[in-house]
């Protein structure tokens, strides 16, 4: 199946910092997702990307599509408690949406 | 309630045992999913419907069974649980081929003992 690689798998950090993650593929996408994951519930859409090079935010976070389609990145600035979760990625091959492994945010208050 | 409800909420079933998970939305939409959520993997694609009466298999399609006589319903049956079934179950929809994203349940914990 389509391989979606996410990093880093987990992140340790204070309140207040900036948060960076990113997500590889091995094939281009049309189309790029971000979901969060609170615990012990399902998936939330956070950021949808439609077009390489776009720039799209959602208050505190900000995602890319990366120009080659091939990636795609998310940024959150001031973490807070509530930003604790599990961030995925995805991306559409025909009519399935892959997902990558995640990534898992802690923040520290 | 408007939305995506999957039940039960937790299972713990015993080995051989068949096991069928729901999942009901209220939107009317086309396409509904199975995932089962693993640490290290991720969210893996089991089963998919793009309507009613079609169905058709994802990465991990395996020991599962679905079926779906109505569009709000979209039941998984796991037809002889196995250990390696042990995992969290979510159900998602999406009006069309999901370009605006998925809605998930809120998931079912399933342990086979």
């Amino acid at each position: 199946g389509q391989q979606l690689n996410q990093s880093p798998q987990s992140m340790f950090i204070q309140e207040g910092e900036d948060v960076s993650m990113n997500c590889t593929s091995s094939s281009i996408f049309n189309t790029w997702l971000w979901y969060k994951q609170d615990p012990g519930e399902g998936p939330v859409l956070l950021i949808a990307l439609y077009k390489a090079g776009e720039l799209t935010s959602n208050g505190r976070l900000t995602a890319q599509f990366g120009i080659t389609r091939k990636d795609s990145f998310l940024n959150i600035s001031a973490s807070i408690p509530s930003d604790v979760g599990i961030y995925f990625c995805a991306g559409p091959t025909g009519n399935q949406f892959y997902f990558g492994t995640g990534t898992s945010l802690t923040v520290i208050p | 309630d408007a939305g995506i409800t999957q039940s039960p909420r937790y299972k713990i079933t015993e080995t051989g045992r068949q096991v069928t998970l729901m999942c009901h939305q209220t939107w009317s939409h086309s396409y509904m999913f199975w995932y089962r959520q693993d640490l290290g993997h991720g969210l893996r694609l089991i089963y998919y419907s793009a309507a009613a009466d079609i169905t058709d298999k994802g990465e991990v399609p395996d020991g599962y069974v679905v079926s779906r006589s109505k569009t709000e319903n979209f039941p998984l049956t796991l037809e002889s649980a196995t250990r390696s079934q042990t995992s969290v179950y979510f159900c998602a929809s999406t009006r069309g081929t999901g370009g605006n994203g998925y809605t998930f349940g809120s998931g079912t914990r399933l342990t086979v003992v």
